[in-house]
């Protein structure tokens, strides 16, 4: 049984690019949120999907946005980076949208110079 | 706004002492508080949960206390080992129901020494 996988595990990128990640869920998993993570700080929420729909979002600005898929893989993307996007972006798929059990990936180190 | 805050940011303690890491939150609402545990490098694992209808959990030598009065929560690891080293991270649910918003606290860093 998969876990949580993302992709690319590694992007190095420059100011003003923009950067799409990519996540599949844990089997049996139809919602998936994702988190950023600055170096020594705690996930930081970005926003939730659940049926292809994005259902809550935190306090990110619209460069950020997503996409659900109906196989329930998910896509983050970036625009105009900006120095501070540099981070560890991970997703969590969980059942139904609530928070109980949420399983998170390996996340994708994004640097942006 | 919704806030976890986490203490201490950094612990240290000998082989087979115990370990206590503290949280409070401040939206009364939030009913479901997991702690996940991040080794260097790696993703975030989820070790022990607990819902707002319980006061305390137990798996084996790990804990979770909460007071809802207080909006306070603990970890409690007992009998620590060195694979217990790593960062650990208090969480609290965003609220609202049928959410999935975890709001995390900053990390304690557990170094146990052998």
């Amino acid at each position: 049984d998969a876990g949580v996988t993302q992709s690319p595990t590694h992007l190095i990128k420059t100011r003003g690019q923009q950067v799409t990640l990519r996540c599949s869920p844990k089997s049996g998993h139809d919602t998936v949120s994702w988190y950023q993570q600055a170096l020594g700080q705690g996930p930081q929420f970005i926003f939730q999907y659940y049926e292809e729909e994005e259902r809550q979002r935190g306090n990110f600005p619209d460069r950020f946005s997503g996409h659900q898929f109906p196989n329930y893989s998910s896509e983050l993307n970036v625009n105009a980076l900006l120095l501070g996007d540099s981070a560890l972006y991970l997703c969590a798929s969980s059942l139904d949208r609530g928070p109980e059990k949420l399983f998170f990936g390996s996340g994708t180190q994004l640097s942006v110079l | 706004g919704e806030n976890v805050e986490q203490h201490p940011s950094t612990l240290s303690v000998q082989e087979g002492d115990s370990a206590v890491i503290k949280c409070t939150y401040s939206d009364s609402a939030s009913n479901y508080f997991p702690w996940y545990k991040q080794e260097l490098g790696k993703r975030p694992q989820l070790i022990i949960d607990i819902r707002s209808n319980v006061g305390e959990k137990k798996d084996q030598r790990i804990a979770v206390t909460l007071n809802k009065t207080a909006k306070h929560f603990s970890l409690h690891i007992t009998e620590t080992q060195p694979e217990d080293s790593a960062v650990y991270f208090c969480a609290a649910h965003g609220g609202s129901s049928n959410t999935g918003k975890l709001i995390f606290g900053q990390g304690t860093t557990l170094q146990v020494k052998p």
